[in-house]
Formats: C-alpha cells, sequence, structure tokens
C-alpha cells in the first residue's frame, strides 16, 4: 500500500524547535518530490516547502513565512522526509501533512494523516 | 505570487444537484491547476490536475476545465458523500499557492 504517515508533532514553546518526519512505503520514494503542506485550526491549506528528488540535486523551495526558519530534507536510504523548524512562532500552529508530487503531473497525489504541531507558552 | 481566489467560498446544496466552483488566478498558471477535497479532520485527496485530468478512482461525475487564468470544478450530480471543502491549487511558479477553499453543504 502506499502511504506516508508524519511524526513528530506536538507542544513547543514560541522561539524552541521541532523536527517532523515522513515515512514513505510502497513507492520508489527516490524517484518523487517531495512537499510539506500546513494547515492552521479553521483554516485553509499553506504550502510550505518542497524538496525535489536525486535526479533534481535535492534542491529546495520554501515559502515566504517560514523561508530561513524551516528546513526540508529527506534521505532516501531511509524512505523518510523531513522538516526541521527553528524559530517557531505561535502562528505556526497547524497540522502539518506531507504529500508526494506525482511525477509530471504538477499535483500532489498521495498525502499523510498529518502530525498537529502546537507552539504556545 | 499567484494568488487563487475561489468563488463560492461557500454552497449550499441538495443530492442530485449540479453544481460548479470557480478558481480564477491573478496571472496565467498554464494548465497547471489541481482540485482537491478534503473532509473534516482528514487530510486532502486529489480529484483533478492537470485542470482536467481525472485523478485514478474519482468518480467520472467530477469534472475540470478552463484555461489561462480561469478554471471550474464541476461535479454533476452530487452524493452524500460530496459533502465537503473543495480547493484547487496551482503548481506554476513558486511559491505553490491554494484557493481559500469552498465549503459545500446539504
Amino acid at each position: 500500500e502506499v502511504q506516508l504517515v508524519e511524526s513528530g508533532g506536538g507542544l513547543v514553546q514560541p522561539g524552541g524547535s521541532l523536527r517532523l518526519s515522513c515515512a514513505a512505503s510502497g513507492f520508489t520514494f527516490s524517484l518523487h518530490h517531495m512537499d510539506w503542506v500546513r494547515q492552521a485550526p479553521g483554516k485553509g491549506l499553506e504550502w510550505i516547502g518542497r524538496v525535489r528528488n536525486k535526479a533534481n540535486s535535492y534542491t529546495t523551495e520554501y515559502a515566504a513565512s517560514v523561508r530561513g526558519r524551516f528546513t526540508v530534507s529527506r534521505d532516501d536510504s531511509r524512505n523518510s522526509l523531513y522538516l526541521q523548524m527553528n524559530s517557531l512562532k505561535t502562528e505556526d500552529t497547524a497540522v502539518y501533512y506531507c504529500a508526494r508530487d506525482l511525477s509530471g503531473g504538477y499535483c500532489f497525489d498521495i498525502w499523510g494523516q498529518g502530525t498537529m504541531v502546537t507552539v504556545s507558552s | 505570487d499567484i494568488q487563487l481566489t475561489q468563488s463560492p467560498s461557500f454552497l449550499s446544496a441538495s443530492v442530485g444537484d449540479r453544481v460548479t466552483i470557480t478558481c480564477r488566478a491573478s496571472q496565467g498558471i498554464n494548465s497547471y491547476l489541481a482540485w482537491y477535497q478534503q473532509k473534516p479532520g482528514k487530510a486532502p485527496n486529489l480529484l483533478i490536475y492537470a485542470t482536467s485530468t481525472l485523478q485514478s478512482g474519482v468518480p467520472s461525475r467530477f469534472s475540470g476545465s478552463g484555461s489561462g487564468t480561469e478554471f471550474t470544478l464541476t461535479i454533476s450530480s452530487l452524493q452524500p458523500e460530496d459533502f465537503a471543502t473543495y480547493y484547487c491549487q496551482h503548481l506554476n511558479s513558486y511559491p505553490i499557492t491554494f484557493g481559500q477553499g469552498t465549503r459545500l453543504e446539504i
């Protein structure tokens, strides 16, 4: 079964750090670009970052709201995607989803179930 | 950044109705437009990509069309399981953005 499973969410104080993980299974992880999307409580979807595949040199893209604070990375040997979040703010409180980019399809065809991050003192 | 504006933001309809949701982009996005359905407490689910390509397993009552800056998602005959929130998304350039969502309720 093709699936993505996020982990690592929780409660963190403002200014703190957290690392999310996304474990992939059922497909050739190394071939796909991978993304992180978040959703604040009661709000819409916000794309926050991408890491491309090895063929594209693992290059990254970020939304302005997280650039310089968040880092997207991957370990193809572990079929895993990561989101390192530093200098967290209360407005980063959200459910964080990892998603697979459909090769050549320009869309996200597989999503994880999400992990909740709460930034609060 | 490319802004996506969905209309309406809220839609009340009945089982069997035909409904259309519009997504307008602030500039041209070629055909790199996708539609997702999201139910409460669940991850989004891909319905349509590249403007009009139906994702595998998605019922044929869903269809997409459009070009340039205006795109539509149509549900030909609403079923009870279709009541959800729908988002459009562009992948023409960075940052990737989503529309604000359209909540479809009975």
